[in-house]
């Protein structure tokens, strides 16, 4: 079956960059997406299609793309985005909806 | 406001049954297609299944086929899992989540716990 593959912690401090990746092989051809999750929590949507920001979400949420690899940017981290991220795409073909394994963002 | 609201969850024993509910509110429930994504204590996200917006096309993942349904009644605006022959490794959160090819999952309801325990 198909995996996204997110390092399993990233550790940065107050107003540094985070960087998250996410690997897998049908990236070069389906849209990622991010999510954050706070404890106790259920997901948000961070980022769309790969780099697009949804309302409400801050600036310094970005997303980029690169072959089969896709990164979740967090520029000037502040302490309330401690949080899981997970990033999410579908198959090769499409139809089945796929979450990476989640990175758990630490702000030191 | 878009609200996805869920429920149904609860204690069940293995090889039983449970049916989740998800009330939807804020959008046209029947233009979209629908999710349900689960999380197990202290894992990560794993989607579960889509439907269609009119019921015609569904999708699940491999561990569910066979044992879960998902459906929809536009009228009502709501979304369902019928779960069969649950077995323990399917406890989890479930979580109803709208879904659109270009935007993701979006929003998540709050969620409902199923724990499948003797």
């Amino acid at each position: 079956s198909y995996e996204l593959t997110q390092p399993p912690s990233v550790s940065v401090s107050p107003g540094q960059t985070a960087r998250i990746t996410c690997s897998g092989d049908a990236l070069p051809k389906q849209y990622a997406y991010w999510y954050q999750q706070k404890p106790g929590q259920a997901p948000v949507l961070v980022i769309y299609k790969d780099s697009e920001r949804p309302s409400g979400i801050p600036e310094r949420f970005s997303g980029s793309s690169s072959g089969t690899t896709v990164t979740l940017t967090i520029s000037g981290v502040q302490a309330e985005d401690e949080a899981d991220y997970y990033c999410q795409s579908a198959d090769s073909s499409g139809t089945y909806q796929v979450f990476g394994t989640g990175t758990k963002v630490t702000v030191l | 406001e878009v609200q996805l609201v869920e429920s149904g969850g609860g204690l069940v024993q293995p090889g039983g049954s449970l049916r989740l509910s998800c009330a939807a509110s804020g959008f046209t429930f029947s233009s979209y297609w629908m999710s349900w994504v689960r999380q197990a204590p202290g894992k990560g996200l794993e989607w579960v299944a889509n439907i269609k917006q009119d019921g015609s096309e569904k999708y699940y993942v491999d561990s569910v086929k066979g044992r879960f349904t998902i459906s929809r009644d536009n009228a009502k605006n709501s979304l369902y899992l019928q779960m069969n022959s649950l077995r323990a490794e399917d406890t989890a959160v479930y979580y109803c989540a709208r879904w659109f090819g270009e935007i993701g999952f979006d929003p998540w309801g709050q969620g409902t716990l199923v724990t499948v325990s003797s």
